[in-house]
């Protein structure tokens, strides 16, 4: 089984729906993220967690929400998706100044 | 502002050449800096961490060396494999932020062929 889950892998829906992507790890990390990546642009934080209680924005945190239900799930909401955010996307878990670890993503397409 | 550039953008190579990849940020206050493997369809698999004391950092055919005070870091790979066709990315963890923030390169990708 994979360290870092991500569901669903992948996802095509209309603009102006709500949209909940979901991340289980199984590592035992404290720290959790989202990153989405598009083209050209490399890879970019929307939302860090340090543990159930600390949630904090990233670089482009607009448009998004997340949720740490517990220390081993951190989901990511669009709470009306637009077709800018057509990209793909990342969640990874680490420890204390250790590398991240990554789950395979999420392709998201928006119409 | 940190910005990460990864040169070149794209590179195809014969199977058992020995290459670089060329790694360069903007900002020396790093606490590491970390290269990243990408599969298509794939998440990231961290390679190599090199701290920010640090010079270098190995894993079998794999050397990443660092060169804080020039902004540079380089990735060689020894004896390429058709098996290490990837999208090979780095990135730096800034100083200055309560976080384990990474900043991103746009990547490498590599293609060795038979």
């Amino acid at each position: 089984d994979a360290d870092v889950t991500q569901t669903p892998r992948n996802r095509i829906t209309k603009t102006g729906k709500r949209i909940m992507l979901e991340c289980s790890q199984t590592k035992g990390h404290d720290r959790m993220y989202w990153y989405r990546q598009d083209p050209g642009l490399g890879l970019q934080l929307i939302y860090y967690s340090f543990d159930v209680k600390d949630i904090n924005k990233g670089e482009i945190s607009d448009g998004y929400s997340v949720s740490r239900q517990a220390q081993a799930k951190f989901s990511l909401s669009l709470e009306s998706a637009i077709p800018n955010q057509t990209a793909l996307y990342f969640c990874a878990t680490s420890g204390p100044y250790q590398p991240q670890h990554f789950g395979d993503g999420t392709r998201l397409s928006i119409l | 502002k940190q910005e990460v550039t990864q040169i070149p953008a794209a590179l195809s190579v014969p199977e058992g050449e020995n290459l670089v990849l060329n790694c360069s940020f903007t900002d020396s206050a790093i606490y590491n800096l970390q290269w990243f493997r990408q599969d298509p369809g794939k998440g990231l698999t961290s390679l190599l961490l090199i701290q920010s004391s640090q010079r270098e950092q190995t894993s079998g055919r794999l050397n990443a060396s660092l060169d804080k005070s020039s902004g540079r870091s380089t990735l060689y790979i020894a004896a390429s494999q058709p098996g290490d066709s990837a999208t090979y990315l780095c990135a730096v963890r800034p100083r200055g932020y309560n976080t384990d923030k990474l900043i991103f390169g746009t990547g490498t990708r590599l293609q060795v062929f038979p």
